[in-house]
């Protein structure tokens, strides 16, 4: 199975200020269709994960434009340009590209 | 709207069997893989399973390769897993989730909790 490793596990962060989620993969997750299918969960406490971006860069509908999501091949970032105090939650990448799909562990983000 | 209602959590002691549903609409189901997603209290989340539009592919997570079995009925929307042999460590939420174009999930439950406790 391919292993997905976030970093860091806990990020807290002041009000306004930007953050940063690392993901990488034990593989690359380039399909062979050409498309590189990672994405980015925000779990708020007591839900369901939330998809924020899919295929690396693409922002779900409703998804503030201060979430980014940059990468390719096995190395993957998550960007808040200026952290809010509803972006509290954990945030997960997964990789859709290889069955079965998997998460990373998380990373916990609070606020400062 | 897209709807998937989870049922079948139990407490069930080690090494017994326990089956998990989910319920699906709002959608047109055979056109979608389909996943079990599992979250062990206070951890992270684990893909556990994925059955394709027709049934005919599976992939399981190492964690539960020869233990569980995913499987679907098209007719009447609904998608299964079977968990044999359980263990005090498959102790979590089950979330069904519908697969997305793209390799990625759109759509989740609310969950079901299973137990697994002498």
């Amino acid at each position: 199975d391919v292993v997905m490793t976030q970093s860091p596990l806990s990020l807290p962060v002041t009000l306004g200020q930007p953050a940063s989620i690392s993901c990488r993969s034990s593989q690359s997750l380039v399909f062979s269709d050409g498309g590189t299918y990672l994405n980015w969960f925000q779990q708020r406490p007591g839900q369901s994960p939330r998809r924020l971006i899919y295929e690396v860069s693409n922002r779900d509908s409703g998804v503030p434009d201060r979430f980014s999501g940059s990468g390719s091949g096995t190395d993957f970032t998550l960007k808040i340009s200026r952290v809010e105090a509803e972006d509290v939650g954990v945030y997960y990448c997964m990789q859709g590209t290889h069955w079965p799909y998997a998460f990373g562990q998380g990373t916990k983000l609070e606020i400062k | 709207q897209v709807q998937l209602v989870e049922s079948g959590g139990a407490v069930v002691q080690p090494g017994r069997s326990l089956r998990l549903s989910c319920a699906a609409s709002g959608f047109t189901f055979s056109n979608y893989n389909m996943h079990w997603v599992r979250q062990a209290p206070g951890k992270g989340l684990e893909c556990v399973a994925i059955i394709s539009k027709d049934g005919s592919s599976k992939g399981y997570a190492d964690s539960v390769k020869g233990r569980f079995t995913i499987s679907r009925d098209n007719s009447k929307n609904t998608v299964s897993l079977q968990m044999n042999s359980l263990r005090a460590e498959d102790t979590a939420k089950y979330l069904c989730a519908k697969d997305s174009p793209n390799g990625s999930v759109d759509f989740w439950g609310q969950g079901t909790l299973v137990t697994v406790s002498s």
